[in-house]
């Protein structure tokens, strides 16, 4: 199965920063076929990115993805603070569907 | 606006049976493929089950085969998942989520979930 490692495990950042969050894959995801959640403590995971660059509808633009083959980049250009959450991969084109392990996203 | 609620979670000796129930609105529920996803503790997500939206294609995780069974009924915009045989390692919170699959398959929108505890 395709691993999906995230990194880094924790980012410490402030609100109006840029952060930059990293998914690469044991071996390569073909069509692009990897989306980003968002999820909030005690909340349901939310659709952020699909096919890698695709922003899910009503996702505001501050939210981009972006990579191909083995290495995924999600950036939030300038963090608001309903963005301090965790973040997690998935790839969607080798079965069994995985995920990684998440990034958490805290205020610094 | 498309809404997901899970539900018949609580706490359960091993290799006994829990029943989960995931009520859908806001949306066509019987023109959508259905998942379940699951999140043990202080883990990541794990996918476990498939349904079509007819119920005629039907897949789950290794981890899980021969003792859960996914089903639906598109009258009542409900979906299921029946858990025999439970572990130890089924505890988790247990997702429903409805499928996009026109391009490959992801989850688009996501129920809050429902806490399973296995344990003796």
């Amino acid at each position: 199965e395709i691993v999906l490692t995230q990194s880094p495990g924790t980012l410490s950042l402030s609100p109006g920063e840029r952060a930059t969050l990293s998914c690469r894959a044991s071996q390569s995801v073909s069509r692009s076929y990897l989306a980003w959640y968002q999820q909030r403590p005690g909340q349901a995971p939310r659709l952020l990115i699909h096919g890698a660059s695709s922003r899910a509808a009503g996702i505001p633009d501050r939210f981009s993805g972006s990579g191909s083959g083995t290495d995924f980049t999600l950036t939030i250009s300038r963090l608001e603070p309903e963005d301090f959450a965790v973040y997690f991969c998935q790839q969607y084109d080798i079965s069994p569907r995985t995920f990684g392990q998440g990034t958490k996203l805290e205020i610094k | 606006d498309v809404q997901l609620v899970e539900s018949g979670g609580g706490l359960v000796q091993p290799g006994g049976s829990l029943r989960l129930s995931c009520a859908a609105s806001g949306f066509t529920f019987s023109s959508w493929s259905m998942n379940w996803v699951r999140q043990a503790p202080g883990k990541g997500l794990e996918w476990i089950s498939y349904i079509s939206s007819s119920s005629r294609v039907i897949y789950y995780a290794d981890s899980v085969r021969g003792r859960f069974t996914i089903s639906r009924d598109n009258a009542k915009n409900s979906l299921f998942l029946q858990m025999d045989s439970l572990r130890d390692e089924d505890t988790a919170v247990y997702h429903c989520a409805r499928v996009d699959i026109s391009r490959g398959w992801y989850e688009d929108y996501w129920g809050q979930g429902t806490l399973v505890t296995v344990s003796s």
